[in-house]
């Protein structure tokens, strides 16, 4: 069965840094998004990404956030400069439609120390 | 602005009982659709069911069964027997179906602990 694949599992880095995290979606899906969930607290969603622009994006996700779809088949969040607060799980969905559900990713936990 | 309450922080049964986890959920818009998704200890996302505000049908499939009722703002979901496998964290989440709603809205998520 076809799944959202994520890149790194786990990733500690120090303040300030740049991180890319990695998501390869759902091949014949068309909608993609980007979730944070941090330690024990609920899921909030930060962007959607659809027709290689960005459909929607949260509060959370400013300035210092960007996602691009390098290729046809990767989907990526970059960090510029990370912050304490920003330690967290990432979680990578895809959707095939905008109304169809969303399948999620195993996550890549980000540590910034 | 949407918003989804799960009351219910933490459950615990004992193996083989049944089990209502609440969903109550706030929105303006007449129509949008209602997830739940299923985040055990290994912390993946597990989609389970997905409904639409015009569509009130309970369903059922297997051991587990959803009540979706509008007229109350409620999603519930029912594990009947429950199994140490269904120990997890149980997330329902609301989407909006107007053009340029793309997130889902998550509740803070009912920890479910089945007793052997």
């Amino acid at each position: 069965e076809p799944e959202v694949t994520q890149t790194p599992s786990h990733q500690v880095t120090q303040m300030g840094q740049e991180v890319i995290l990695r998501c390869v979606p759902i091949s014949n899906h068309l909608y993609f998004y980007w979730y944070r969930q941090i330690l024990g607290q609920k899921v909030e969603f930060l962007v959607s990404f659809y027709n290689n622009e960005i459909s929607e994006k949260s509060e959370i996700f400013d300035d210092q956030f960007s996602v691009e779809r390098p290729d046809g088949s990767n989907f990526t969040l970059k960090i510029r400069s990370t912050k304490l607060e920003d330690s967290a799980m990432y979680f990578c969905a895809s959707s095939e439609k905008l109304s169809y559900e969303q399948y999620f990713g195993p996550g890549t936990r980000l540590t910034v120390t | 602005a949407q918003k989804v309450t799960q009351a219910q922080t933490e459950i615990s049964v004992v193996e083989k009982e049944d089990v209502t986890l609440d969903c109550v959920y706030e929105t303006r818009d007449t129509t949008y659709y209602l997830f739940w998704y299923k985040q055990p200890p290994s912390g993946e996302l597990v989609f389970l069911i997905r409904r639409n505000s015009f569509d009130e049908q309970n369903e059922i499939s297997g051991r587990y069964s959803w009540n979706f009722q509008k007229s109350t703002s409620s999603f519930n979901f029912t594990i009947t027997a429950s199994q140490v496998v269904d120990s997890a964290v149980y997330f329902c989440a609301l989407r909006l179906s107007g053009a340029g709603s793309y997130q889902l809205t998550f509740g803070k998520g009912t920890k479910l602990s089945v007793i052997p």
